[in-house]
């Protein structure tokens, strides 16, 4: 099956540093991306999607400036989150889609947990 | 609204069957996912269905109405390693992933 990496796969900061985090599609070419953020025992929480070359589509709530999102290319994807804070400690997971069709599985990285202090 | 309802938690037995049912209101439907999700690690891909019926995969089964907005994802011969979340998703209209809570299935031996 399709894989996708994310790094780093651990992270603790100081707060008020920013973090960023790499999404790769690793053996196919991922024209959507989707970033989520998962509290303990919580479902996963879409935070935004973006799409090869343009800008990031945030969900309602979700601070554009606080959570970058680049889609530089069909294999990568990075959420920086910037100024970070103890509340941005999460779990966050990328996934990457191939493309809009009748099965658009999303093939999941493996996931980044974030620790701020 | 858009709202997918699948129970919190169940409890079961090794070497049992368990059914995890999952309800859903959304505008439009590409489809379900069923997602097992092991704690602190990502989900990872278990079953998808588009059409009405049963898809058997292994010791997992999915089954889907569209008429009634439901699913359910059958586990057989329980085993302790089946301990984990199980998330329901629906592709809404905009081929966008709807979750579910997910359902903390609980095995004992």
């Amino acid at each position: 099956g399709a894989v996708v990496s994310q790094h780093p796969s651990r992270v603790i900061c100081k707060s008020g540093t920013s973090v960023k985090i790499e999404c790769r599609s690793l053996d196919f070419q991922a024209t959507t991306m989707f970033w989520y953020r998962q509290f303990p025992k919580k479902s996963l929480m879409l935070m935004a999607t973006s799409n090869e070359g343009s800008k990031a589509t945030y969900e309602q709530g979700v601070e554009k400036d606080k959570f970058l999102i680049n889609h530089a290319s069909l294999t990568l994807s990075t959420l920086t989150v910037t100024s970070a804070h103890p509340e941005d400690s999460s779990f966050y997971i990328c996934s990457a889609r191939e493309g809009a069709g009748d099965y658009n599985e999303q093939f999941f990285g493996p996931g980044t947990r974030l620790t701020v202090l | 609204g858009q709202n997918i309802d699948q129970p919190t938690e169940m409890t079961a037995t090794e070497g049992a069957i368990v059914q995890i049912n999952c309800t859903y209101q959304t505008s439009g439907f590409n489809g379900l996912f069923w997602y097992q999700q092991h704690a602190g690690e990502a989900p990872t891909f278990l079953s998808y269905n588009v059409l009405d019926g049963l898809e058997e995969k292994g010791r997992f089964s999915s089954f889907l109405s569209r008429s009634k907005g439901y699913s359910y994802l059958l586990l057989k011969e329980l085993q302790m390693k089946d301990s984990a979340s199980y998330l329901c998703a629906v592709s809404d209209s905009n081929y966008q992933l709807i979750w579910g809570a997910g359902t903390k299935l609980i095995i004992k031996p």
